[in-house]
């Protein structure tokens, strides 16, 4: 069965330096891999994915995400954090569910928290 | 905002209340699902609908209740919940099922089962 670890509850970085929010994945096949981000009181908002091509993947606000097949890792990255940036993340890989259909099955989130 | 919606933002239910969910996105999407966040838990998929047809049924108690009327509008009916059932309660839509597209999210419903 297809899934995603996110091995850290929370991570604390000061405003101005690089952050890291990792995730793990296990899946049988190539792996289509997500980021997303939740603000409080909000729905998640999507960051960026991986399918396929450049393993460095771009996304909004910034972030950019490096897949790494051999560590079966996704890293979420962004070279100079926000005070605006604390949020939760969630790492989430696409799953097979039967009959032609898949869904995202996601991590249990990582809490960032940006200090002034 | 994102092109998601959800009404209401909060509901506030007795265990033998009925009321519903409402979902509803304008992105011209043919997918779209509900999902139950609670506290320290992972994301659950509870039902997903494909151009209306219900393809997912998580394993949900039958006191929730689905309901894909178009594309465009999802419904979420509760009955006789449970205390357990309070949580952050998510729609999203997708363009399709397959390939890698992303979900789109509404704000979520908060609700708190007395």
């Amino acid at each position: 069965a297809q899934s995603v670890a996110q091995p850290e509850d929370q991570v604390n970085v000061a405003e101005g330096n690089p952050l890291t929010v990792k995730c793990t994945y296990s899946v049988s096949g190539n792996p289509y891999l997500f980021w997303y981000v939740q603000y409080p009181n909000r729905g998640l908002q999507f960051l960026l994915k991986y399918i396929t091509g450049d393993n460095l993947v771009k996304g909004s606000y910034g972030f950019e995400a490096e897949f790494n097949k051999s560590q079966t890792s996704f890293h979420l990255k962004k070279p100079s954090a926000l005070v605006s940036d604390s949020a939760l993340y969630f790492c989430a890989v696409r799953s097979y569910s039967g009959a032609g259909s898949y869904q995202l099955t996601f991590g249990k989130g990582t809490k960032l928290s940006v200090i002034p | 905002e994102t092109g998601v919606t959800q009404t209401p933002r909060h509901l506030v239910m007795g265990m033998t209340n009925k009321k519903s969910l409402k979902c509803e996105q304008h992105l011209g999407h043919n997918a779209m699902y509900w999902y139950k966040q609670s506290a320290k838990k992972p994301l659950e998929l509870m039902f997903v609908y494909n151009f209306k047809e219900q393809t997912e049924n998580n394993s949900v108690p039958s006191r929730f209740s689905p309901e894909c009327p178009n594309s465009s509008h999802l419904f979420l009916h509760l009955h006789t919940l449970q205390p357990e059932d309070s949580a952050l309660y998510l729609c999203a839509s997708s363009r399709e099922l397959a390939g890698g597209n992303e979900q789109f999210f509404g704000p979520g419903t908060r609700l708190t089962v007395l």
